[in-house]
């Protein structure tokens, strides 16, 4: 199955800053098929980004999705307080459908 | 609006059998695959199982394969997962999600708000 290693486990910021969170997969995701996911505490996670780098309906433009092959990232810009939350990459590019550990994004 | 309702967890013993139940709305539930994605403080995220639109292709993680068994009603917009021979690993709070396709397993538009499942004896 492809692991997906998120980078950092925890990341702590300050609102209006900009975040990057990295997402490598132990081998290249057919049509980079990466998803970005946002869960706040005591909800479900929310679709932020699919093929990579496409927003999903909704989402702010401050979300950018990016990257190939192995190694992709997620940028938040100008963070704001609402944005302090993990965030999760998945794969679909085959199955077992898989995701990472999460990266922990905190006001620092 | 899109609606993603799951039902039948609780507290159950190992080696018992549990049937998870979401019921789906705001969108033609035939049009879609659909998944069941776990939970656990220490495992994060875990994609479990999927069923195509019309149940024919069904995909299991190699974790649950032989023990969990996917399926779904159109004619009831639900979709289930049947686990049997619980084991305490098996604990986790079970999100039923949508898919954006109909044959075969992408990523997941909207999620239920999951439901708990506790194996302890």
């Amino acid at each position: 199955e492809v692991v997906l290693t998120q980078s950092p486990g925890t990341l702590s910021l300050s609102p209006g800053e900009r975040a990057t969170l990295s997402c490598r997969a132990s081998q290249s995701v057919i049509s980079n098929y990466i998803a970005w996911y946002q869960q706040k505490p005591g909800q479900a996670p929310r679709l932020l980004i699919y093929a990579a780098s496409s927003r999903a309906t909704g989402i702010s433009d401050r979300f950018t999705g990016s990257g190939s092959t192995t190694d992709f990232t997620l940028t938040i810009n100008r963070l704001e307080s609402e944005d302090f939350a993990v965030y999760y990459c998945q794969q679909y590019g085959y199955t077992p459908l898989t995701f990472g550990q999460g990266t922990r994004l905190e006001i620092k | 609006e899109v609606r993603l309702v799951e039902s039948g967890g609780g507290l159950v013993q190992p080696g018992r059998s549990l049937r998870l139940s979401c019921a789906a709305s705001g969108f033609k539930f035939d049009d879609f695959a659909m998944s069941w994605v776990r939970q656990t403080p220490g495992k994060g995220l875990e994609w479990v199982s999927g069923v195509s639109w019309n149940g024919v292709k069904t995909e299991y993680a190699e974790s649950v394969k032989g023990r969990f068994t996917i399926s779904r009603d159109n004619a009831k917009n639900s979709l289930y997962l049947q686990i049997n021979s619980l084991r305490t690993e098996d604990t986790a709070l079970y999100y039923c999600v949508k898919d954006t396709i109909r044959w075969g397993f992408y990523y997941f538009d909207y999620w239920g708000q999951g439901i708990q499942v506790s194996v302890s004896s």
